[in-house]
């Protein structure tokens, strides 16, 4: 079975700092993976999708690096600001059923001014 | 509307009740996703609706039943719960072409669900 984990679980940083999350996957077959964020109480919204034939994604401050071979995705996010507060989600897509997700627990993040 | 909507946002039952969630997505997807996110556990998958077949985490009681009348539309009816099914239920929704799924699923905001 399919095990996600993300560290670290919480992390608190002061506005401006260049910050990595991390997320580990125990089976490399995967389809895809995708980072999420959560806002306290609400649904979750797509930041970056990796397809397991590419090594990385980028959008504005945000940039996800794959390694399928070692079951690892990191999450960069730089120049941090108190609006990135939220908590970050890793998912891992699986063949063996149809569309299935498998998540981590998330990193809880707090950008302070 | 846009992108995946859910109703109600919030509820609260008694554990003998019947009440049903309500799901629809406005993206054109062929793919319906329950899922269910507690404070003890990670996010995890319920039902999958996929190009008319259905597809079960055989870890969800019976007391949830899923019905997809059409691909825009999903519904989770709930009767009998428990205290600990108290939690978020978010619906997501895909694009799937045949057996190949390599695209993102998008999420509604959830309904908080609370069993009293």
């Amino acid at each position: 079975k399919q095990e996600v984990t993300q560290i670290p679980a919480a992390l608190s940083v002061p506005e401006g700092e260049n910050l990595v999350l991390n997320c580990s996957f125990t089976d490399s077959a995967i389809y895809n993976l995708q980072w999420f964020r959560q806002d306290p109480g609400k649904g979750l919204t797509s930041l970056l999708l990796i397809q397991s034939s590419q090594r990385e994604q980028t959008s504005g401050r945000l940039n996800a690096s794959l390694d399928k071979s070692s079951g690892r995705s990191t999450l960069y996010i730089a120049a941090s600001q108190p609006g990135d507060s939220a908590t970050y989600l890793c998912a891992v897509k699986g063949g063996s059923t149809l569309g299935r997700l498998y998540f981590g627990r998330g990193t809880q993040l707090t950008v302070w001014p | 509307e846009t992108g995946v909507t859910q109703t109600p946002r919030h509820l609260v039952m008694g554990m003998t009740n019947k009440k049903s969630l309500k799901c629809e997505q406005h993206l054109g997807h062929n793919a319906m996703y329950w899922y269910k996110q507690s404070a003890k556990k990670p996010l995890e998958l319920m039902f999958v609706y996929s190009l008319e077949e259905r597809v079960e985490n055989n870890s969800v009681p019976s007391r949830f039943s899923p019905e997809c009348p059409n691909s825009s539309h999903l519904f989770l009816h709930l009767h009998t719960l428990q205290p600990e099914d108290s939690a978020l239920y978010l619906c997501a929704s895909s694009q799937r072409t045949g057996t190949y799924d390599s695209y993102e699923q998008y999420f509604g905001p959830g309904t908080r669900l609370t069993v009293t």
